[in-house]
């Protein structure tokens, strides 16, 4: 089955430790993206790519880094410089590149990060 | 004012009530909107898209805009425990920025219970 895989489901990090969230889908998609979900919060765009070896930030990109070396990866790093890694990190995919205007998110099953 | 508003809840419903869940928001640009639903620790899956004014029924939810009041709503019939979720709008102007993907915007979500 077609899907959005991210891995670990449940992550800790240590104080000034950086932590790498995994996201791989078969689907083909284009554009891939990184959300994160406060308790009673909306979705904050960290992070999206377009096409292989490009992207772009988001609202919140600050104490992020991204890569896409890969159609089908998309890997987030927490680094020790996002003072507030708290969350649930969300990876979601959509067909095209972003540049159409019907196109649809889907999303991954989600990544709990928490603080030691 | 925040560019999409969604009372949070919870909201807590008998099994077989009807549910009326809304958002409302405050850029006239946005012609786009969708529901999402987001089971607990997971990630959210799209339930209804609609463009532009007018309903979209699709078995017991029925998608509602009204870009005259800047309000769209969403309706379920013959409410189910399984539809205890929460409840995520969305909306997008259906045009891309210069330099970047179509951004998509989130409410906050509604938390509802459906009680057997």
């Amino acid at each position: 089955d077609g899907g959005i895989t991210q891995s670990p489901k449940y992550l800790f990090r240590k104080e000034g430790q950086n932590v790498t969230l995994s996201c791989e889908q078969n689907l083909n998609h284009d554009a891939m993206y990184w959300y994160r979900q406060d308790p009673g919060q909306g979705l904050r765009l960290i992070y999206y790519s377009q096409i292989v070896n490009d992207f772009q930030k988001g609202d919140i990109a600050e104490g992020y880094s991204v890569s896409r070396e890969k159609k089908e990866s998309f890997p987030l790093t927490v680094t020790s410089a996002q003072k507030n890694p708290t969350a649930f990190y969300l990876c979601a995919s959509t067909a095209g590149g972003g540049y159409t205007t019907n196109e649809k998110l889907f999303f991954g099953s989600g990544t709990q990060l928490s603080v030691l | 004012q925040k560019e999409v508003e969604q009372d949070p809840g919870p909201l807590s419903v008998p099994e077989g009530a009807i549910v009326s869940l809304n958002c409302t928001y405050s850029n006239s640009a946005f012609q786009y909107f969708m529901w999402y639903r987001q089971y607990s620790r997971k990630g959210p899956e799209l339930l209804m898209y609609t463009y532009s004014s007018g309903n979209k029924e699709d078995g017991r939810f029925t998608a509602q805009v009204d870009k005259s009041s800047k309000y769209i709503s969403l309706f379920i019939r013959d409410s189910q425990p399984s539809d205890s979720a929460t409840y995520l709008c969305a909306m997008k102007m259906g045009y891309v920025l210069r330099g970047g993907s179509e951004k998509l915007v989130f409410g906050k979500g509604t938390k509802l219970t459906v009680n057997p």
